[in-house]
């Protein structure tokens, strides 16, 4: 079954406590992105990846870093975790170098920053 | 910087009644445009897309969405909603050949039976 799995689904830690969320897709993708979720604010894309080890921006890095080793996974890193990073999380993938066709989602990663 | 308004936060309808869900941009060269719809507990599903062409866009579940370049608009439309259609609905627009997506907030769609 084609899909993009995110773990853990949910997440309590304290600050400054790094931690990881993993995404693997297993569906060949070239591209993978992250996007946090928050009340009022809708999804705000984190990073995006077009391939291995080419890695850009979205509207919201800071705090995070990412990387691409491999092309199945995309790992989202938070160094130093603050409670302004509490937020739903999710990862996505699509195939191709242009945006025409869909991106998949996981299930989201619930993140609380205590 | 490119920006994307969902002016409804919240939208009730009867089942069967029509929907328009509206969706307005900002961006200087032609976007590409989305909808997704996110049911409770889930990821986002891909209703919509439109890229150029014909600006009257069919979807799944029997969605569509008309692009109108003049409004910057990018409406959302169902003739008869179902109320396994309650959840919440994002407009996006990509830049960079797409792959950077900026989302609208989002319209919680309630349906009433």
């Amino acid at each position: 079954e084609a899909q993009v799995t995110q773990n853990p689904r949910y997440l309590i830690t304290v600050t400054g406590k790094k931690l990881t969320v993993t995404c693997s897709q297993n569906m060949n993708h070239e591209y993978m992105s992250w996007y946090r979720q928050d009340p009022g604010l809708g999804l705000r894309q984190i990073y995006y990846s077009m391939n291995v080890e080419v890695t850009d921006k979205g509207d919201v890095p800071e705090g995070y870093k990412v990387s691409r080793k491999e092309k199945r996974n995309f790992p989202l890193i938070l160094e130093s975790p603050s409670p302004n990073q509490t937020s739903l999380y999710f990862c996505a993938s699509r195939t191709g170098a242009f945006s025409n066709q869909p991106q998949h989602f996981g299930d989201g990663t619930r993140l609380s920053i205590l | 910087a490119q920006s994307v308004t969902q002016p409804d936060i919240h939208i009730t309808v009867s089942e069967g009644a029509s929907l328009e869900l509206r969706c307005n941009y900002s961006y200087g060269a032609t976007p590409y445009l989305f909808w997704y719809v996110q049911s409770p507990g889930q990821g986002l599903q891909l209703l919509l897309k439109y890229f150029s062409g014909d600006t009257l866009v069919q979807g799944i579940k029997g969605f569509e969405a008309e692009f109108k370049r003049s409004q910057s608009s990018f409406n959302l439309r169902k003739p008869s909603v179902h109320w396994s259609d309650a959840a919440e609905y994002f407009c996006a627009v990509g830049t960079g050949g797409g792959n950077k997506l900026t989302f609208g907030t989002g319209t919680q769609l309630k349906v009433e039976l």
